[in-house]
């Protein structure tokens, strides 16, 4: 167990849609980062929060926002879903900016 | 560009039968390499980070090393439960996880 939550594990929607999800860093750690791991393309680096700012953008599509809240938990806004979104999609905690990451178990996510 | 090259893609092995997985990077400063273990339906786990040419790290039947274009995970003696795909991450030059670049992996099955 890594300490890294994500919310939900799975999740089937519709292309247009809209969803929300959810993740809960390690006690302590500062940095969250989200990954979008697709059959293809390996994982792909698309954000970095680090204590409530936005540190680093990788290449999120302008559909995805992410925001960090004071309590240190992210979420990771997906809109006008696609068939191409459906992906595994890691949050992943740090106490520092290295690369040693804790990774949670993904949140699979559909898109019919 | 930065790069990360991993092979084989996939890799099959007898349970004792020793051998070598290849990532090949291209960075334009390489601050860190970084092996990653992940199982199906997991997020990845960290196993070593590299961090200067002819630095090696060891972990059970794992060693990690590192030259100025690649590093090789080398296992010896593998069991089934080392099945696994293995990554390896790139950090570059600057600040943050927004540099770390993954590889797509080797996917590694040990046969009883």
């Amino acid at each position: 167990d890594s300490g890294v939550t994500q919310t939900p594990k799975h999740l089937i929607t519709a292309t247009g849609q809209r969803v929300t999800l959810r993740c809960s860093p390690r006690s302590g750690d500062l940095s969250v980062y989200w990954y979008q791991q697709s059959l293809d393309q390996g994982l792909q680096f698309l954000i970095q929060y680090y204590n409530g700012e936005e540190r680093a953008k990788g290449n999120i599509l302008e559909r995805f926002s992410a925001q960090q809240f004071p309590d240190l938990h992210s979420e990771l806004n997906l809109s006008s879903l696609e068939l191409g979104d459906s992906a595994l999609y890691f949050c992943a905690s740090s106490t520092a900016p290295t690369g040693e990451l804790f990774f949670g178990e993904g949140s699979r996510l559909t898109v019919l | 560009e930065d790069q990360v090259t991993q092979s084989p893609e996939a890799l099959r092995l007898q349970e004792g039968e020793s051998s070598s997985l290849n990532c090949s990077y291209t960075v334009s400063g390489l601050r860190g390499l970084f092996w990653y273990r992940q199982d199906p339906g997991k997020g990845p786990e960290f196993l070593f980070t590299l961090y200067s040419a002819g630095e090696e790290k060891e972990k059970e039947r794992l060693k990690a090393t590192l030259t100025k274009k690649e590093s090789f995970l080398h296992i010896t003696a593998p069991k089934p439960e080392d099945s696994a795909t293995y990554l390896c991450a790139v950090q570059a030059s600057g600040t943050g996880a927004n540099n770390l670049f993954f590889g797509t992996g080797t996917r590694l099955t040990v046969i009883p």
